[in-house]
């Protein structure tokens, strides 16, 4: 089957750097993305990687190595707005579909 | 301003009367999906469309219809509604594919009774 891990809790305090890792076990890797999640509301995007290597987007950086299908989300600077649901999913694509798989999700509690 | 538009945002509803989730975008995208959201299983793909009259089954899409007869509107159909599908429902579109970023309308919690 097609399987996405990620820690389901961490942890943190304001100006603080955390790390949330995803990894996957999926066929036909197209790219691994993630999603913001605050309680109740819509999933907002963050970022995508296709190839391997580190994109930074602000206080938000996203890397990806193919060959251990392995990524994370890297947050710096800590703020207690970035406390909520981080998620990873990989694009698959099987015979005619082109679907999103997701994780159930990384819980983020940011501490003053 | 681009959007994606889900109504209701709340419904209670009974066991087996057909309703109908509203989805619709103005951002000229050909991907439209379905989500719905349980606790611990986070996001589970219902179905999507890639185009118009164009629809797929994601991975639980039993108890549910969809269908795309025009590029912005992407409504979900329960023709008869269990309380198993009690659950929050989120629509989303991008413009070419699963891979492009993702808009998610505010998302529809039903409750069936």
């Amino acid at each position: 089957g097609q399987s996405l891990e990620q820690p389901s809790e961490v942890t943190a305090v304001e100006g603080a750097i955390v790390q949330i890792n995803c990894t996957y076990q999926t066929s036909g890797f197209y790219g691994l993305s993630w999603y913001q999640q605050h309680d109740g509301g819509a999933p907002t995007f963050l970022s995508y990687n296709a190839l391997d290597g580190l994109e930074e987007t602000g206080r938000f950086s996203s890397f990806l190595s193919r060959s251990d299908s392995y990524g994370y989300l890297l947050l710096q600077e800590l703020q207690m707005k970035d406390s909520a649901s981080y998620f990873c999913a990989v694009r698959v694509n099987a015979g005619n579909n082109r679907k999103l798989i997701w994780g159930l999700g990384t819980s983020l509690a940011v501490n003053p | 301003e681009a959007q994606v538009t889900q109504n209701p945002r709340y419904l209670i509803t009974v066991t087996g009367k057909k309703l109908t989730v509203t989805c619709s975008q103005n951002m000229n995208h050909e991907y439209m999906s379905w989500y719905r959201q349980d606790p611990g299983l986070g996001l589970r793909q219902i179905y999507y469309s890639m185009n118009v009259e164009v629809t797929d089954k994601g991975d639980v899409p039993e108890g549910y219809k969809v269908s795309r007869k025009e590029k912005r509107n992407f409504p979900l159909i329960l023709e008869s509604p269990s309380p198993n599908q009690t659950s929050l429902y989120f629509c989303a579109s991008s413009l070419a594919g699963p891979n492009t970023e993702a808009f998610f309308g505010q998302g529809t919690r039903l409750t069936v009774v």
